[in-house]
């Protein structure tokens, strides 16, 4: 099946510090992902849609300028949160539809932890 | 906003009893998928419903999707204890390529 790679698993920051967070599609071309937030025993806040080449498209409440998107080709996208302050202590986790193999699948990198102190 | 709840929020049962977890969205979906994510581990695909009033089947695993297209449900027969984990539904509604996850149903399995 398709492989998503996320990386880092798990960072520890100071605050004030940005973080970027890469997710990669590993076997197929993805011109779609998305970004989800997930906090301890709660489900998947949808945060932004990520399309290669494009703007990002936010949810609401999302502040754009705090996790910025970056989808410069059909296999990577980052996630950058700046600034980071402890409140953005998650669980961030992506998310990749491959086109090509069957559009409505998801397939989920395997998330990245990041604490910031 | 589009909102997708699922009950129950937590269930605990002894292994080789049934469970059910159900998936209420307050709009008419595109389609639904089911995921299962692992403690400590990411969620993984397990189905898709498209049709109105579907019923899929995948081994003990039954998955339903109403005939309003509003509502879904997962049902396992018989758990076992490596059913443990939490179930997420994910809807889609028409004009967009967005899941909005479901609120999730936590399944414990007591041997």
């Amino acid at each position: 099946g398709a492989v998503v790679s996320q990386h880092p698993s798990r960072v520890i920051c100071k605050s004030g510090t940005s973080v970027k967070i890469e997710c990669r599609s590993l076997d197929f071309q993805a011109t779609t992902m998305f970004w989800y937030r997930q906090f301890p025993k709660k489900s998947l806040m949808l945060m932004a849609t990520s399309n290669e080449g494009s703007k990002a498209t936010y949810e609401q409440g999302v502040e754009k300028d705090k996790f910025l998107i970056n989808h410069a080709s059909l296999t990577l996208s980052t996630l950058t949160v700046t600034s980071a302050h402890p409140e953005d202590s998650s669980f961030y986790i992506c998310s990749a539809r491959d086109i090509s193999l069957d559009r409505e699948k998801l397939f989920f990198g395997s998330g990245t932890q990041l604490s910031v102190l | 906003g589009q909102q997708v709840m699922q009950i129950p929020q937590y269930q605990h049962v002894q292994e080789g009893e049934d469970f059910t977890t159900y998936c209420n969205s307050s709009t008419t979906l595109s389609n639904i998928q089911w995921y299962k994510q692992r403690p400590g581990g990411h969620p993984v695909f397990l189905i898709q419903l498209v049709k109105s009033g579907e019923v899929k089947k995948q081994k003990r695993l039954t998955f339903q999707f109403g005939e309003a297209k509003k509502n879904s449900s997962l049902h396992i027969t018989a758990t076992q204890t490596t059913d443990v984990g939490t179930y997420f539904c994910a809807a889609r509604t028409s004009g967009t390529y967005k899941y909005i996850f479901g609120t999730g149903t936590r399944l414990k399995v007591l041997a």
